[in-house]
């Protein structure tokens, strides 16, 4: 069974700072992909980033980076110069199969972006 | 192009009546899933289909619950009685079967209270 787990219920950030969301996984899978999604408050589920478990190179799009260190099974996102816009629901999720199977969803992160 | 489209956006119905959900994918994806998101319970896969052929069923809660693909561009998830407990927001979602092409476009979901 695979899990996913976000420690941080809820953030805090000045406008135009840097944001980490943290994520770690758990998998017996060896092929497997990690997503992040962002849902504001109108409920839409918006994909931001996606990364393989065998992608040698970090994921990047846009002001959004996925930080991926296998051995700690940690894939954290990085917003790079947050905007008010940014405020939202965020929730990393696995997908084994080589990311063709159904997502396992952590329980996710709020962040409020303060201007 | 049109996204992944669910019918109706939002349902109110009494316990013990029967639900119908829709999902229309987007046009040339060959997978699809149903999601359920609660507060308690947060984002959970119920059911996943592959070329309209159901692959994984295992999160489907109950036996009151059923999802049919009868074609590549519709299913329905639908709940036989419905009880209070039922009352979330449902999610379908599409993908290519291909590989490198992880990412699973999501409906605008439908809200169902069940009272």
């Amino acid at each position: 069974a695979q899990k996913i787990t976000q420690t941080q219920p809820g953030m805090f950030v000045q406008e135009k700072e840097a944001v980490t969301l943290d994520c770690t996984y758990d998998t017996s899978d060896p092929s497997y992909g990690l997503f992040w999604y962002k849902q504001p408050s109108s409920g839409e589920m918006i994909f931001l980033i996606y990364q393989g478990s065998y992608d040698q190179q970090n994921a990047t799009e846009g002001r959004y980076s996925l930080n991926f260190q296998k051995a700690r099974k940690s894939a954290n996102l990085v917003i790079s110069a947050s905007q008010l816009g940014d405020s939202a629901m965020y929730f990393c999720a696995m997908s084994t199969g080589g990311g063709a199977d159904g997502l396992t969803f952590g329980k996710g992160t709020h962040l409020i972006i303060q201007p | 192009d049109a996204g992944v489209i669910q019918s109706p956006r939002h349902e109110v119905t009494e316990m013990g009546q029967e639900v119908t959900l829709r999902c229309k994918p987007i046009s040339g994806h060959n997978s699809l899933f149903w999601y359920r998101q609660t507060m308690m319970r947060g984002l959970e896969l119920l059911i996943y289909f592959n070329n309209n052929v159901p692959i994984d069923d295992s999160g489907m809660p109950e036996d009151r619950f059923s999802a049919k693909m009868p074609n590549a561009s519709f299913s329905t998830l639908k709940i036989q009685p419905s009880e209070p407990r039922d009352s979330a927001v449902y999610f379908c979602a599409s993908r290519i079967l291909a590989g490198g092409m992880n990412e699973q476009f999501f409906g605008p979901g439908t809200r169902l209270t069940v009272l």
